[in-house]
């Protein structure tokens, strides 16, 4: 069983770029969910997708976005990149909307992201 | 979500057992109480959860106080790589709302396990 893989593992953008952050989810999970963590924070829920469609977002600018695809992996995209963007970017996923009981969210290492 | 309160850190011996409080004194009938950890460097890694029973598993128990205003989560046999932050997440588990899927991470408590 392949567990959640993000890519890349560190990126270093410039203020105002723009960035994709990629997630493969765990082998037979169909919902993904996308956290940002500050340094010496607790992670932040930014948004979940189910069957490509976004399920739940947290309190998050409309400059980040996401996709899923067909195969369940997913992109994270975050536009105007700002100074207070840089932190880790977590995925987690796991089978049916990851609410109920038993559908527990698995994490993936994560990206680390610099804006300079 | 219900808030909760956890201590900022705690030491333990290797090979003792590490009891790790939380407080959620607004939990409600239907949240559950998580717990997941997140070793320096990874992703959070879940551990075990309860509504009011207390529960055992490989890793880690939970015990839930009668009232489900607080709870203790114990790793019985502390090692050096148990050495992470712990979090406490009261959450509900039901379709619906916009705390459906959402995880709400706290501060967590910074165990150390020194030899």
């Amino acid at each position: 069983e392949t567990g959640v893989t993000q890519s890349p593992t560190h990126l270093i953008k410039t203020r105002g770029q723009q960035v994709t952050l990629r997630c493969s989810s765990q082998s037979g999970h169909n919902t993904v969910s996308w956290y940002q963590q500050a340094l010496g924070q607790g992670p932040q829920f930014i948004f979940q997708y189910y069957r490509e469609e976004e399920n739940g977002r947290g309190n998050f600018p409309p400059r980040f976005s996401g996709l899923q695809f067909p195969n369940y992996s997913s992109e994270l995209n975050v536009n105007a990149l700002e100074l207070d963007d840089s932190a880790l970017y977590l995925c987690a996923s796991s089978f049916g909307l990851a609410g109920g009981i038993g559908n527990e969210q698995f994490f993936g290492p994560g990206t680390r992201l610099t804006v300079l | 979500d219900a808030k909760t309160t956890q201590p900022t850190s705690m030491d333990c011996a290797e090979g003792r057992a590490a009891n790790l409080p939380c407080n959620h004194s607004t939990i409600s009938g239907n949240e559950y109480v998580y717990w997941y950890r997140q070793i320096h460097s990874q992703g959070p890694q879940y551990i075990i959860h309860g509504l009011k029973n207390n529960e055992t598993n490989e890793m880690a128990s939970l015990i839930i106080t009668e009232d489900r205003k607080s709870s203790t989560l114990i790793l019985p046999h502390a090692t050096l790589r148990d050495t992470a932050v712990y979090y406490c997440i009261v959450r509900v588990a039901t379709a619906g709302g916009t705390s459906y899927g959402k995880l709400t991470f706290g501060q967590g408590t910074i165990l150390t396990v020194h030899p």
